[in-house]
């Protein structure tokens, strides 16, 4: 069974600054696909960032960066110049395998807090 | 708005008791996905429709059911409640199987059984 893994405790990041997520991912599939989501205390899931296991560049998408490394199996989320908007929880999710067409279901890590402090 | 519906946003029942929790996706989304997040288990998937059809079963109890009508949206009843199944659920649709077809959540429901 594929295993997402988020170890870090809360952390509390100064505003402007960087932030980097840590998620290690277990898989025996070489076609996956690695997704990170934000949910704020507001309680909904805003989608991020998505890499695909064949995909040669990071994925970047505005100040959200995916450290891609396939061989370590990790994806690690890379917030610039942090907001105090960016606070929240972040989960890492992976693609399971898809078994037959329409079957992409998605496999969550714990999740990681994130409070951003002016 | 992410363009997934759901509703209501808040349900307060006793245990025991049935509910029915409703979705509607983003248009043009075939595949309809439930999930429950709690403290405890985190993000679990519950179970997939895909055009109507079910498509994928994750850990969801024998007392929970769903089904996905021809219109596409998508009901998940929850049946003899108890005080665990209080959690937040989410309804979430993606448009296919491509690899970077991501999903689009609901705002969920937050359910409390007391």
């Amino acid at each position: 069974a594929q295993k997402i893994t988020q170890t870090q405790p809360g952390m509390f990041v100064q505003e402007k600054e960087a932030v980097t997520l840590d998620c290690t991912y277990d898989t025996s599939d070489p076609s996956y696909g690695l997704f990170w989501y934000k949910q704020p205390s507001s309680g909904e899931m805003i989608f991020l960032i998505y890499q695909g296991s064949y995909d040669q560049q990071n994925a970047t998408e505005g100040r959200y960066s995916l450290n891609f490394q396939k061989a370590r199996k990790s994806a690690n989320l890379v917030i610039s110049a942090s907001q105090l908007g960016d606070s929240a929880m972040y989960f890492c999710a992976m693609r399971e395998p898809q078994t037959y067409y329409g079957n992409n279901r998605l496999a969550f890590g714990k999740g990681n807090q994130v409070v951003v402090i002016p | 708005d992410s363009g997934v519906t759901q509703t209501p946003k808040h349900l307060i029942t006793a245990t025991g008791q049935r509910v029915t929790l409703r979705c509607s996706p983003r248009s043009g989304d075939l595949s309809v996905y439930w999930y429950q997040q709690s403290l405890d288990q985190g993000l679990q998937f519950l179970i997939q429709y895909y055009n109507g059809e079910e498509r994928a079963k994750g850990n969801i109890l024998e007392r929970f059911s769903a089904q996905q009508f021809p219109d596409l949206h998508s009901e998940l009843n929850l049946s003899s409640l108890e005080l665990g199944d209080s959690a937040l659920y989410f309804c979430a649709s993606s448009a296919g199987a491509a690899a970077n077809y991501g999903y689009t959540f609901g705002s969920g429901t937050r359910l409390t059984v007391v």
